[in-house]
């Protein structure tokens, strides 16, 4: 029930193409869905975020899609760049909580 | 100009030692996080502060202290440390529940 699923675990994307991860979660109770971009050394940035009302958000070259009755949510990476190597967390938020079930991450490469 | 700021980055120690983690927020946010990385990169909450006060509690061993002497620091203490306790820990803030979390660089603790 608090788990997110998150694929794939790792990707490698040509310079310019697009990078799709999909995440997957099972209790609808969730209200927040953000993703973080992780490079190594560093802490969990937070890169865009969408909350269950809305279907789509953009954000530059990052965008959500987000499917209520398929309990998914995705991120597109338009024009890849080799900048965007580094790992990809989604996470689910509860509502008036301070939890966040984190997905398992997705290691990026793009490939100049 | 750090926003969320942890010491030390490094911690190099024996097991059966104890050891502390500091972190501090000039974001003005009201509530604190420690976060564990595995060597796996699964990010897991230990703990949660609101104001000072302790709102998460995961499945955590008690040989884990937080302390939050007021809302910009929480500490972790740690005593008599373990291989597996291995990890790279994370703080981060977020203004209340359900808000974008920001994180810290993370504290990598290596038992010997």
């Amino acid at each position: 029930q608090q788990q997110v699923k998150q694929s794939p675990q790792s990707l490698i994307v040509q310079k310019g193409g697009i990078s799709i991860i999909n995440c997957a979660y099972e209790n609808t109770a969730f209200d927040y869905f953000p993703w973080y971009q992780q490079f190594p050394g560093k802490g969990p940035a937070l890169l865009i975020a969408i909350r269950p009302d809305v279907s789509e958000k953009k954000e530059g070259r990052f965008t959500i899609s987000f499917n209520k009755s398929a309990k998914q949510f995705s991120l597109h990476i338009m024009d890849s760049q080799p900048g965007d190597s580094a790992t990809y967390f989604c996470a689910a938020g509860y509502p008036g909580t301070y939890k966040y079930i984190f997905g398992t991450g997705t290691r990026l490469k793009v490939l100049a | 100009d750090t926003a969320v700021s942890q010491t030390p980055k490094y911690l190099v120690t024996q097991m059966g030692n104890d050891k502390s983690i500091k972190c501090e927020q000039n974001l003005g946010h009201d509530t604190m996080y420690w976060y564990k990385q595995d060597s796996k990169k699964f990010l897991k909450i230990m703990f949660s502060y609101n104001n000072k006060e302790l709102i998460i509690n995961e499945t955590v061993p008690n040989r884990f202290s937080p302390k939050s002497p007021d809302k910009a620091h929480l500490n972790l203490h740690i005593n008599s440390l373990e291989l597996g306790d291995s990890a790279v820990y994370f703080c981060a803030s977020s203004l209340n529940s359900n808000q974008p979390q920001h994180f810290g660089d993370g504290t990598r603790l290596s038992i010997l």
